[in-house]
């Protein structure tokens, strides 16, 4: 299995552009995470997807920040504006909840917003 | 509310060292989940290990080993004979049967000097 993909590995945009962020899951899992890492903050839960739909977006910052799971394959992270603090880097995992489960996270996205 | 504490920022020892991190949770769920995931100075999220609640038998493998306290909800690892390798930052997660969302706590840098 080729684990978690993100797209792109990195990221610089400018403030106030669109960004979008990309996640395939492991085939099979119906789990599927958005964090987000700074050193200030450490590890953030953004959103969690269970069978493509969001169960808890308690985490995502502002409106400027939408996430979708239109299929069970594929992902989207949008940030739109985007603003300076936003610069982070994005982690895409996805696992199956029960017993024998742990979440496999993507390579992850850095964002750089300048 | 916090629910995983690592009071451990960074731990600096020498190659051959055991190391020992702390991990402290919280939850009101009689079902859950503990995890240890390891970020190298690469980057990516490494799973290590996973105990479920009901099973506090603890184990060891290879040189890492951990021991599960529900009694003081706790859950450390150690990595025995440590290698300049096992530079990371190791991160310890809880999930909880009731919404399966995974929790990190913030990190406990482990430097190995040779």
């Amino acid at each position: 299995d080729a684990g978690v993909i993100q797209s792109p590995r990195h990221e610089v945009t400018e403030m106030g552009q669109e960004v979008t962020l990309r996640c395939k899951p492991i085939s099979g899992h119906n789990s599927l995470f958005w964090y987000r890492q700074t050193m200030m903050r450490g590890l953030e839960l953004l959103i969690y997807f269970n069978n493509n739909v969001p169960i808890d977006d308690s985490g995502m910052p502002e409106d400027r920040f939408s996430a979708k799971m239109p299929n069970a394959s594929f992902s989207t992270l949008k940030i739109q504006p985007s603003e300076p603090r936003d610069s982070a880097v994005y982690f895409c995992a996805s696992g199956w909840p029960g017993e024998n489960t742990e979440a496999f996270f993507g390579q992850g996205t850095r964002l750089t917003v300048v | 509310a916090q629910k995983v504490t690592q009071a451990q920022t960074e731990i600096s020892v020498v190659e051959k060292e055991d190391v020992t991190l702390d991990c402290v949770y919280e939850t009101r769920d009689t079902t859950y989940y503990l995890f240890w995931y390891k970020q190298p100075p690469s980057g990516e999220l490494v799973f290590l290990i996973r105990r479920n609640s009901f099973d506090e038998q603890n184990e060891i493998s290879g040189r890492y080993s951990w021991n599960f306290q529900k009694s003081t909800s706790s859950f450390n690892f150690t990595i025995t004979a440590s290698q300049v390798v096992d530079s990371a930052v190791y991160f310890c997660a809880l999930s909880e049967a009731s919404d399966y969302k995974l929790s990190f706590g913030a990190g406990t840098t482990v430097t190995v000097r040779a």
